[in-house]
């Protein structure tokens, strides 16, 4: 069983819909929760962190924890063509991160 | 202030040469990380310094895998005897612990092809 998983995809959401990406992890002990976009080609960029349960909005994202669940999700609001990209769900116990297989996201016009 | 900064970009090297890699960190972050991207996954850990101590290394990194942070500032990581499977982004991320969080920021990597 991997540690973080996450839907590969791809999710194909129409434009201005809600995008709804979900992320289950294994370990209890992890205390922080991270989304990250990456574009093709590009490296990992930070959207939303998120570390009590319950929900963090940002703009046009929502970041959801429920750690008795061990589920995490990224909503993506009024989403834009811009927005089609990976999106990596990632854990922190200690240091490190551990990252899902991504899922790809593609918003259609 | 400046993002991570990671030379070269792209490398391309032949089976058995030896590539080292630069990563500059934010300013003042204390703590660095790099991890190993392939396609279609998700990067891995591979190892992390706090200040110029590396306190932490996957079991990934094999003893062809050396990482430094002589100063605590810049890091190098060098491949020696390269393999075709050591074809990947390696990508370098830095943070500064804040409270509850400890947001990590990625460079934009440097894409090694071993031939």
């Amino acid at each position: 069983q991997k540690e973080v998983e996450q839907n590969s995809g791809p999710l194909s959401v129409p434009e201005g819909a809600i995008a709804s990406l979900n992320c289950t992890y294994s370990d209890r002990g992890s205390q922080s929760f991270f989304w990250y976009r990456q574009y093709s080609g590009k490296s990992p960029e930070l959207i939303m962190s998120i570390y009590s349960n319950g929900d963090k909005e940002d703009g046009r994202f929502t970041a959801q924890l429920n750690k008795a669940s061990q589920y995490v999700s990224l909503l993506i609001r009024d989403s834009q063509p811009s927005d089609s990209a990976t999106y990596l769900c990632a854990s922190q116990g200690a240091q490190k991160l551990v990252f899902g297989q991504g899922t790809r996201l593609t918003i259609n016009p | 202030d400046t993002g991570v900064s990671q030379n070269p970009r792209h490398k391309i090297t032949k089976r058995g040469q030896n590539v080292t890699f630069r990563c500059d960190p934010i300013s003042e972050h204390n703590r660095l990380y790099w991890y190993r991207q392939t396609l279609g996954q998700g990067p891995e850990f591979l190892t992390y310094f706090q200040n110029e101590a590396q306190l932490e290394k996957s079991r990934l990194l094999s003893d062809r895998f050396s990482a430094e942070r002589p100063k605590g500032s810049f890091s190098t990581l060098e491949i020696q005897r390269t393999e075709q499977g050591d074809s990947a982004m390696y990508l370098c991320a830095s943070s500064s612990p804040s409270g509850t969080g400890n947001e990590q920021y990625f460079g934009p990597g440097t894409r090694l092809t071993v031939t």
